[in-house]
């Protein structure tokens, strides 16, 4: 089966600051991997997701991750934050073959600062 | 487009009533989903539907029940609710096509128990 971790619960950054949020997955086979949004009071949206190729993907709204294998992570950054960037972030993982169960972390909440 | 529609948005139950949550989704997708979100504890799948008809068991699917008549709408019944069963709930709904592809998430219905 596999897991994600967020290790982050919340990350605060000075507007205009470079950001990481960072994501760990654990899996014996091939995986897809995602990360959602969730702005106060709603559903998840999606940001960007990994499926295959190049190892950097670029999102919406200036995000970016980066799939590295080898250390099993797909970190998301974005090289100058705004306060509308401030909401909770969640990274997502799923493997195919079966009903293609979504594992999701615990999501970190990105704080942006004036 | 509405994408993913949940009715209601808030809701205070006592202990004991019951109630259903109505999901319902425009983009003809064939797996749906239910979830509840509790602070610290990311998306927990409650239960699932794979095609018109089909439901099944998610990682915490005790106390409730679903019913996918229509492709088109998931309903989440709580049969006898318990203040353990205040949550957000989101429903998501995701096109076939394995596992790449992203789940669609409504905007959540905010459920308390007293």
């Amino acid at each position: 089966a596999q897991s994600v971790t967020q290790l982050d619960s919340q990350v605060p950054v000075f507007e205009e600051a470079p950001v990481e949020l960072r994501c760990n997955y654990s899996s014996s086979v091939s995986v897809y991997l995602f990360w959602y949004v969730q702005y106060p009071n709603q559903g998840l949206q999606l940001l960007l997701k990994y499926l295959s190729g190049s190892t950097l993907v670029k999102g919406i709204n200036g995000f970016e991750a980066e799939f590295n294998k080898s250390q099993t992570s797909f970190h998301l950054r974005k090289p100058s934050v705004h306060i509308s960037d401030t909401a909770e972030y969640f990274c997502a993982v799923t493997v195919s073959g079966g009903y293609q169960k979504v594992t999701f972390g615990t999501g970190t909440k990105l704080q942006v600062i004036p | 487009n509405a994408g993913v529609t949940q009715t209601p948005k808030f809701r205070v139950l006592k202990t004991g009533q019951s109630m259903t949550l109505l999901c319902a989704q425009d983009m003809n997708h064939e797996y749906m989903y239910w979830y509840r979100q509790d602070p610290g504890m990311g998306l927990r799948l409650i239960h699932y539907s794979v095609g018109e008809g089909t439901t099944a068991k998610g990682e915490v699917p005790d106390g409730y029940n679903v019913s996918r008549l229509k492709k088109q709408n998931f309903l989440l019944g709580l049969e006898s609710a318990a203040p353990s069963q205040t949550s957000v709930y989101f429903c998501a709904s995701r096109a076939t096509g394995g596992g790449n592809q992203p789940q669609h998430f409504g905007d959540g219905t905010r459920l308390s128990i007293l």
